[in-house]
């Protein structure tokens, strides 16, 4: 069964720089989180998307945007990057109305910022 | 307030004994979603685990079963005949249906002793 990709699986970039992700999701899923975890912490939620418009936001900085395309596919832009935005990214997707409403987790992408 | 707490930092456990992860929650809606999920070392995020606020049996997957107790709100991973494998951080999440958001907890890191 197709699950959550997401790309690139590692980056990594220099202070200041920009990174974008894409995530695509499940089939059929409508609804696309971002999460960021760093290192030996819990996910925290940054953003997400219910039928391609954003439904709630978390923590996430104002130097980073997201987006969710026709195609459902997602993307997070990280500009004027720091150190501190070292972490796993993860994307994740669900059918909103179905009755679990598990996230399906993408394998995360890893940043590193030097 | 803390939407989930989970209490142990980290857990040891005998292989093939069995181990139970605390995990409580907080929250005044009536109709909620609890999930566990595992994260290896490599990173991904595997789901395990779910129980509906109104069912009234446990849930059951294989060796992972869900020590649900509503009035305490609780929700307990118990793993049973543990395996090597079993080692991992394991996070407790909650979904409410108001917003569009999932809250994890912080974590316990499960490590299986030969």
């Amino acid at each position: 069964a197709a699950g959550v990709i997401q790309s690139p699986r590692h980056l990594i970039k220099e202070k200041r720089e920009t990174a974008t992700l894409k995530c695509y999701p499940i089939p059929r899923h409508d609804t696309v989180y971002w999460y960021q975890q760093g290192p030996g912490q819990d996910p925290q939620f940054l953003i997400s998307f219910y039928e391609k418009m954003q439904s709630d936001k978390g923590s996430i900085p104002d130097r980073f945007s997201a987006q969710q395309f026709s195609d459902y596919h997602s993307e997070l832009n990280m500009s004027s990057l720091e150190l501190g935005d070292s972490a796993l990214y993860f994307c994740a997707s669900s059918f909103f109305e179905r009755a679990h409403g598990e996230l399906f987790f993408g394998e995360g992408s890893r940043l590193t910022v030097l | 307030a803390q939407k989930i707490t989970q209490t142990q930092p980290g857990m040891f456990v005998q292989e093939k004994e069995a181990v139970t992860l605390d995990c409580t929650y907080d929250t005044s809606d009536q109709s909620y979603g609890l999930f566990w999920y595992k994260q290896p070392s490599s990173g991904e995020m595997i789901f395990l685990i779910y129980q509906g606020s109104y069912d009234e049996q446990n849930a059951t997957e294989g060796r992972y079963s869900l020590n649900f107790q509503k009035a305490r709100k609780s929700a307990n991973l118990v793993i049973s005949a543990s395996q090597l494998g079993d080692s991992a951080m394991y996070f407790c999440a909650m979904r409410e249906p108001t917003g569009n958001q999932f809250y994890f907890g912080t974590g316990t890191s499960l490590t299986v002793i030969p």
